[in-house]
């Protein structure tokens, strides 16, 4: 059974630092890695679809890797702002046609 | 596109009522997944559809729910008799299709609170 594990579960940067977000999973056979966003209150977003072929996606300041051997992911935020306060959530599809397994998903806080 | 909508945004019941919650997913989808999330659990699949047709409904908790999805713009979740250990924000999602894995896009969830 796929297991999706973030850490840390809360991470406090001061504005203007990078932030960097991990995502390990027991099963190296995947089929793609999404990374979501949620704000409090509301639905996830997702921010980025890594398919299992690829090594990494990039979006604006977003930037996520993948290393399927190891069962990792990060996501990286280039420069932070307040606005990127919210939790980031992982979650792995086990194959094509598969349901999505989450991770308990990281709340970032960015302090003016 | 308005993008998932679900509705109610709140439910407020009390133990043994029935509960209905509905969604409308994005037009063109032809997957569409429900979701529920709790602070002890995180977020779990309850079922999901893929044109219309049940595919996995393993994650429903029991037989007190179920679901359906009866053309491709509205699918039900419903609770029948709620219990206070439902309490949780449900969550309809959807994505182009679900053979190639395509992103996917939630609503913005109901709260549901059962006394």
């Amino acid at each position: 059974k796929q297991e999706v594990t973030q850490i840390p579960a809360a991470l406090s940067v001061p504005e203007g630092e990078n932030l960097v977000l991990n995502c390990s999973f027991t099963d190296s056979a995947i089929y793609n890695l999404q990374w979501f966003r949620q704000d409090p209150g509301k639905g996830l977003t997702s921010l980025l679809l890594i398919q299992s072929s690829q090594r990494e996606q990039t979006s604006g300041r977003l930037n996520a890797s993948l290393d399927k051997s190891s069962g990792r992911s990060t996501l990286y935020i280039a420069a932070s702002q307040p606005g990127d306060s919210a939790t980031y959530l992982c979650a792995v599809s086990g194959a094509a046609g598969n349901k999505l397994t989450f991770g308990g998903g990281t709340r970032v806080l960015v302090k003016p | 596109d308005a993008g998932v909508i679900q509705s109610p945004r709140h439910e407020v019941t009390e133990m043994g009522q029935e509960v209905t919650l509905r969604c409308k997913p994005i037009s063109g989808h032809n997957s569409l997944f429900w979701y529920r999330q709790t602070m002890m659990r995180g977020l779990e699949l309850l079922i999901y559809f893929n044109n219309n047709v049940p595919i996995d409904d393993s994650g429903m908790p029991e037989d007190r729910f179920s679901a359906k999805m009866p053309n491709a713009s509205f699918s039900t979740l419903k609770i029948q008799p709620s219990e206070p250990r439902d309490s949780a924000v449900y969550f309809c999602a959807s994505s182009l299709d679900i053979a190639t894995n395509e992103k996917l896009f939630f609503g913005s969830g109901t709260q549901l609170s059962v006394l």
